[in-house]
């Protein structure tokens, strides 16, 4: 089944350390997307890309970091210059970059202890 | 930055009731959504409407959007304690710049 597979469901960090977020997809979409949503919040754009070896920055970019080396994965990596990370992170793809529907993931809950 | 708003933020209805809920958004737009989140999940797309559109359906999902009022509703007839879920609205931005979410609304269907 095509679809977009996020790893880990749950992960624990220490203060200060990085974690990188793997998104991967199989449905051959050329844009991928990072989103981070807070309870009770609606989702905030953090990084995005359209095509490989090409990302720009959201809404909310400060503290993390993304490659795009495949069409298939799309990782963030959330630094400890991040100063509130704990949040559930989706990944997302759309056939077309910045246009119609998006495929989300089933998202990473990441909380820094 | 232009951001879809949901409301009401929360509805709880029984089963068999309709429940309507709204989204405005503060500019110009191509098209507007509607996804769906079950709790701790990720997103499902509902529903795709365009400016130049005025109302579209899907199933018992029923959209209107009034471009004049930058609103949204999204009707969903003769609920069921399965349509229990956050509803949010998503608008793009003109100038070519990926989905703005708003803060959904939570609806809880009883039985």
């Amino acid at each position: 089944d095509g679809g977009i597979t996020q790893s880990p469901k749950y992960l624990f960090r220490k203060e200060g350390q990085n974690v990188t977020l793997s998104c991967e997809q199989n449905l051959n979409h050329d844009a991928m997307y990072w989103y981070r949503q807070d309870p009770g919040q609606g989702l905030r754009l953090i990084y995005y890309s359209q095509i490989v070896n090409d990302f720009q920055k959201g809404d909310i970019a400060e503290g993390y970091s993304v490659s795009r080396e495949k069409k298939e994965s799309f990782p963030l990596t959330v630094t400890s210059a991040q100063k509130n990370p704990t949040a559930f992170y989706l990944c997302a793809s759309s056939i077309v970059p910045l246009a119609g529907e998006l495929f989300f993931g089933e998202g990473s809950r990441l909380t820094v202890l | 930055s232009q951001q879809g708003e949901e409301d009401p933020q929360a509805l709880s209805i029984q089963e068999g009731e309709n429940a309507t809920m709204n989204c405005s958004y503060k500019t110009s737009i191509n098209n507007l959504q509607w996804y769906r989140q079950n709790s701790g999940r990720g997103l499902v797309h509902l529903i795709l409407i365009r400016s130049n559109e005025r109302e579209k359906h899907s199933g018992r999902l029923r959209v209107t959007l009034d471009t004049s009022k930058k609103s949204s509703s999204l009707l969903i007839t003769a609920s069921r304690a399965a349509d229990t879920a956050s509803y949010f609205c998503a608008t793009d931005r003109q100038a070519g710049t990926a989905l703005i979410f708003g803060k959904g609304t939570t609806l809880s269907v009883s039985s």
